[in-house]
């Protein structure tokens, strides 16, 4: 059964940085997409980002452009985010996400999220 | 405000069919396929439909959707009460090169 499960929550103060790890079982780690969505308290899923673990390559949303780092490490079938210069505003559920080769924007395994708290 | 847009909330009684709307662009939905999304509440999102109206495996054909131009619907019928969740539309969007979510609906079963 294909599986993604992350690292686990993080608090952390405004100015820091955050690293979440997203470990994949179960399935061919590089032929699937990782992406990574967001949802602060109460809000919506937001789309931050994906990267394709075959070569690497990444896409960024514009509003997180040069903020976030996405990465993957086909030695251990790890996804990594990683956040500079957190805001309050940053306070949200992160989670990573394998997408069906099908489709831009189906992502059909989530790893179970992990609680970013950013707090003075 | 969010490029592709649904209702905030919906609502329905067991048994009934209930729709919920997408509305988006000509760079989104337009132009590429949409997916749904249910989240129960503390839950992570489950893909309901991909490719417009392409369902994954266990996934109850209860859940049925459509597209056509720049909208797309989500379609529910006999509804039960575990259907209460949010839902959410999904497109890429080919101006600013990312997955764009609406803002979700909110459906309770009455």
């Amino acid at each position: 059964e294909a599986q993604l499960v992350q690292s686990g929550a993080e608090v952390k103060k405004p100015g820091a940085s955050v690293r979440i790890s997203c470990k994949a079982s179960g399935y061919i780690f590089i032929d699937y997409y990782i992406h990574w969505v967001r949802q602060a308290p109460g809000k919506g899923l937001e789309w931050l980002g994906l990267v394709d673990p075959e070569d690497d390559e990444v896409v960024y949303a514009e509003n997180f452009q040069g903020r976030v780092s996405l990465t993957a490490d086909r030695s251990t079938d790890t996804s990594f985010m990683e956040v500079n210069n957190l805001k309050s505003e940053d306070t949200a559920l992160y989670f990573c996400a394998r997408k069906l080769p099908v489709a831009h924007d189906a992502f059909d395994v989530w790893g179970q999220g992990t609680m970013v708290t950013v707090s003075s | 405000q969010s490029v592709v847009t649904q209702p905030p909330s919906a609502s329905g009684t067991p048994g009934q069919r209930v729709t919920i709307s997408c509305s988006g662009g000509s760079s989104n939905i337009g132009s590429n396929t949409v997916s749904w999304y249910q989240q129960v509440p503390e839950t992570t999102p489950k893909l309901l439909i991909y490719n417009d109206n392409q369902r994954p495996q266990g996934v109850p054909d209860r859940f049925s959707a459509s597209k056509s131009g720049t909208s797309a619907s989500l379609a529910i019928s006999g509804l039960q009460s575990e259907d209460e969740a949010d839902y959410y539309c999904a497109a890429w969007d080919d101006s600013l090169d990312a997955v764009i979510f609406a803002g979700g609906t909110k459906l309770t079963v009455l």
